[in-house]
């Protein structure tokens, strides 16, 4: 059973360009999370959400980052006009149902560094 | 507002029994978590406790929980080098997989 398929794993941009940022669940997940770790801090929530809904986006940045988990294929973390700031790990988890089993699997991560 | 705070750094000996702190301040914590990430990798879910414990044990893990101070802690008996990582506590408050985080502590483990 594979695990939370992320990539790619290290994508490098220059500012201005378009990152995407792409995340397969595990097998019978239906609930997907994007985190963001900036170098050496915690992760920071961004957005949860199930099939072709957005259920929380809280933590998504109003501008430029945006977020879809359609009815067939991965989620997508898309971010627009990156700037050196977004440089951070991504990271994807999946859950089976709203975490009442109290436990999210996480993928390894796309690493975006931009120029 | 909701906070994870952590040690940053701890540094043991091989067979030494490790502990790694964590406070919290959502009161309404319902789980708390404990998450291993080896350098370049993702998270591993360790293991997860609910607020109505007050402990659990497996294996090398020992978590316990003191719901009046929101204080948690994870205690690996016998660290092996292989336990070298970052450490990262983690609370929910509700039935989705918004978690909050701690900033991680770094576990050094020496031969």
């Amino acid at each position: 059973n594979a695990g939370v398929m992320q990539n790619p794993r290290h994508l490098v941009r220059r500012r201005g360009q378009e990152a995407r940022l792409r995340c397969s669940p595990m097998k019978g997940h239906s609930h997907v999370y994007w985190y963001r770790q900036l170098p050496e801090e915690g992760l920071k929530f961004m957005v949860y959400l199930q099939k072709e809904n957005i259920i929380d986006e809280s933590g998504m940045p109003k501008e430029r980052f945006s977020a879809e988990f359609p009815k067939e294929g991965p989620s997508i973390l898309r971010i627009q006009q990156v700037v050196r700031g977004d440089s951070a790990a991504y990271f994807c988890a999946s859950s089976m149902a709203g975490v009442a089993t109290g436990e999210l699997f996480f993928g390894e991560g796309s690493r975006l560094t931009v120029l | 507002g909701e906070d994870v705070e952590q040690s940053l750094f701890l540094s043991v000996r091989e067979g030494d029994s490790s502990v790694i702190n964590c406070t919290y301040t959502d009161s309404s914590s319902t789980y708390l978590y404990w998450y291993k990430q080896e350098p370049g990798a993702g998270l591993q879910l360790l293991t997860y406790i609910f607020s109505n414990m007050d402990m659990k044990q497996d294996q090398r893990l020992t978590v316990l929980l003191n719901k009046k101070d929101k204080h948690l802690s994870l205690r690996i008996a016998d660290t092996q080098t292989g336990d070298s990582a970052i450490y990262f506590c983690a609370e929910s408050t509700g039935n989705t997989g918004k978690l909050i985080f701690g900033q991680g502590t770094t576990l050094q483990v020496k031969p």
